[in-house]
């Protein structure tokens, strides 16, 4: 079945240090793919998508490329601030028999320190 | 503001009780999610609705039920049936149930069994 996996946390860096946070997924055809955050306390926003191949979402200078060659949706941000500190989840939606429903990773929750 | 809304913000319900989620869109959405997210794990979907009176059970529906009498409301029914209820609930909405389209989450709902 789809599935997502997401590297683990926790991720704690010094503000201005570049981020990664490496997604790779498993589906049947084309799915759409997410990077949604979740500050401590809320819901879930949605901070950058992706619907095919090759497409870069962009976002508060966060950033990711579909690839589906490597199967890979991995968000990077050049240069981080405290602001940043969150839980990064990776979804996908669609492809055979989803029904349109998300799929998430079970999140990757990073630090920033000043 | 167009957006979800979720009520109460925190819950606590003594073990044996049922007790309900609101959910409440205004954005003029077709579909909408309840999802489950437990500490250190990705969202998991209980229910969708695709449309008004009529629902799917999600990956882990036992023990939940829901109603979808209108468009814009989704209330989650959380009942004694349910063995580990304690979590943190987020209930979504998207324009329709495509597979591009964009899930907006509510705040959540944080429940309790005492």
């Amino acid at each position: 079945g789809n599935s997502v996996t997401q590297m683990e946390g926790p991720v704690t860096l010094s503000e201005e240090a570049f981020l990664t946070i490496n997604c790779t997924y498993t589906a049947t055809g084309y799915p759409s793919l997410f990077w949604y955050v979740q500050y401590p306390g809320e819901g879930l926003q949605l901070l950058l998508k992706a619907t095919k191949a090759d497409d870069k979402g962009s976002n508060k200078g966060f950033e990711a490329t579909y690839r589906k060659e490597t199967t890979s949706f991995h968000l990077e941000k050049g240069s981080v601030q405290v602001s940043d500190s969150a839980v990064y989840f990776c979804a996908l939606r669609g492809a055979t028999g989803s029904q349109g429903n998300l799929i998430f990773g079970k999140g990757t929750k990073l630090s920033v320190k000043p | 503001d167009g957006g979800i809304t979720q009520s109460p913000k925190y819950l606590f319900r003594k073990e044996g009780q049922n007790v309900t989620l609101s959910c409440e869109q205004n954005l003029n959405h077709d579909a909408m999610y309840w999802y489950r997210q437990d500490p250190g794990q990705g969202l998991r979907l209980i229910y969708y609705s695709q449309i008004v009176n009529d629902f799917q059970k999600g990956d882990i529906a036992e023990g939940y039920s829901v109603s979808r009498e209108k468009k814009e409301s989704f209330p989650l029914t959380v009942t004694s049936a349910q063995k580990n209820p304690t979590a943190f609930y987020l209930c979504a909405s998207s324009i329709s149930a495509g597979d591009t389209d964009t899930q907006y989450f509510g705040p959540g709902t944080r429940l309790t069994v005492l």
